[in-house]
């Protein structure tokens, strides 16, 4: 079946550490994103992208990164710079266009140790 | 700029009861709009959408969601709740231009009492 593969499940960061979070898609989308959860919050955009090799900065992109080098793939990193990681995040994408609906992995919970 | 707002970030109802869950956006242009569900640690899923072809719109588990432009509504029912309804409900618009950015109201997590 396809659909969107988060993993791990739970991650635990320590202080000053980078961590990656991976995502993965074989719905053969053109479009993924990240969203990061806090309670009370709703989802909020880190980055997305609409193309291999191409991607832009959401809302909240300062202390994360990402890459797009293959269309499945869209994994980010939440880097020492980022001050408040602890979260739920998750990952989503849609084929071309605004009156498409996204379709979200199960997500990861950072946990800062 | 677009947004979302939903009233009431708790709602509790008792099983076999309507389930009323509301939201409102703001939006310059003719908006797309989604109803998700989520469940406790569970990614989203997508309950129903509107893409501007019925106002009235049927999705699964027997919710649905009037688009009601005057009031610029989008609230979802239910006639009668479930327990397996428990869980947070997310209303988003789609960021105008294409680019499949959702923007998510605050969520409402629902509570069925037996």
């Amino acid at each position: 079946d396809g659909g969107i593969t988060q993993s791990p499940k739970y991650l635990f960061r320590k202080e000053g550490q980078n961590v990656t979070l991976s995502c993965e898609q074989n719905l053969n989308h053109d479009a993924m994103y990240w969203y990061r959860q806090d309670p009370g919050q709703g989802l909020r955009l880190i980055y997305y992208s609409q193309i291999v090799n191409d991607f832009q900065k959401g809302d909240i992109a300062e202390g994360y990164s990402v890459s797009r080098e293959k269309k499945e793939s869209f994994p980010l990193t939440v880097t020492s710079a980022q001050k408040n990681p602890t979260a739920f995040y998750l990952c989503a994408s849609t084929s071309w266009g605004g009156n498409t609906e996204a379709f979200f992995g199960q997500g990861t919970r950072l946990t800062v140790v | 700029a677009q947004s979302v707002t939903q009233l009431g970030s708790h709602v509790s109802v008792s099983e076999g009861a309507l389930v009323l869950l509301r939201c409102n956006y703001s939006s310059s242009v003719p908006p797309y709009l989604f109803w998700y569900v989520q469940y406790p640690n569970q990614g989203l899923q997508l309950l129903l959408k509107y893409t501007s072809a019925a106002t009235l719109v049927k999705g699964i588990n027997g919710f649905e969601a009037e688009f009601k432009k005057s009031e610029t509504s989008f609230h979802l029912t239910k006639p009668s709740a479930h327990m397996s309804d428990a869980a947070e409900y997310f209303c988003a618009v789609s960021e105008s231009g294409n680019t499949g950015k959702l923007i998510f109201g605050q969520g409402t997590t629902l509570q069925v009492k037996p």
